[in-house]
């Protein structure tokens, strides 16, 4: 079956420390996003590629980083720089249209990060 | 500045009644809005979209109706059912031409299906 895979599901990370989240998918779809959600609040954009070799910053791109070598896979390491990295974290991944309106985005499980 | 706005954080219907989740946009840009599904600890899950040339799309029990005048969704379920409790995301996009990328969500609403 075709789907989007995160892991871990939970993740802990020291304080100051480098963690990378991974996200696989075999959807063949061409772009895939990080997006971070918080209680109360909307899933908000982190990252986003569209093709292999290229991402751009989302809305809260501070403090993480990714990287897309491959059309599959969009790891996403959140890095000692970002403030307040105790979140549930979201991987999607789309088909992307040149004329009109994105279709079929898809969502993995997710992965909950606590700093301790 | 919140672009897509779902000003009610829950809402609390009888089991077999409608539930009517609205939503609010400011981005005249959006052309395309989509709602989401959330259980706890769960990816959201695709409901139903709609189309800015469109002002009504239907799909069983859902209904999404858009006010592009009054930059207003809203999401229809009938009869709601015990398994619709979770949190319901409205999320909007627009067609940029390769350029910026990605939905924007509101906030959610918790919709709570009372037996």
């Amino acid at each position: 079956d075709g789907g989007i895979t995160q892991s871990p599901k939970y993740l802990f990370r020291k304080e100051g420390q480098n963690v990378t989240l991974s996200c696989e998918q075999n959807l063949n779809h061409d772009a895939m996003y990080w997006y971070r959600q918080d209680p109360g609040q909307g899933l908000r954009l982190i990252y986003y590629s569209q093709i292999v070799n290229d991402f751009q910053k989302g809305d809260i791109a501070e403090g993480y980083s990714v990287s897309r070598e491959k059309k599959e896979s969009f790891p996403l390491t959140v890095t000692s720089a970002q403030k307040n990295p105790t979140a549930f974290y979201l991987c999607a991944s789309s088909i992307f249209q040149v004329q009109g309106a994105r279709r079929g985005y898809t969502f993995g499980s997710g992965t909950r990060l606590t700093v301790v | 500045d919140q672009q897509v706005k779902q000003n009610s954080p829950s809402l609390s219907v009888q089991e077999g009644r409608i539930s009517i989740l609205n939503c609010d946009y400011t981005n005249s840009m959006f052309d395309y809005f989509l709602w989401y599904k959330k259980y706890p600890a769960e990816g959201p899950t695709f409901l139903i979209s709609i189309s800015s040339i469109k002002d009504k799309n239907e799909d069983g029990r859902f209904t999404v109706f858009l006010n592009k005048s009054a930059k207003h969704l809203s999401l229809h379920i009938v009869p709601s059912q015990p398994g619709d409790s979770a949190v319901y995301f409205c999320a909007a996009s627009m067609y940029s031409g390769g350029g910026a990328d990605g939905l924007t969500f509101g906030k959610g609403t918790h919709l709570i299906i009372q037996p």
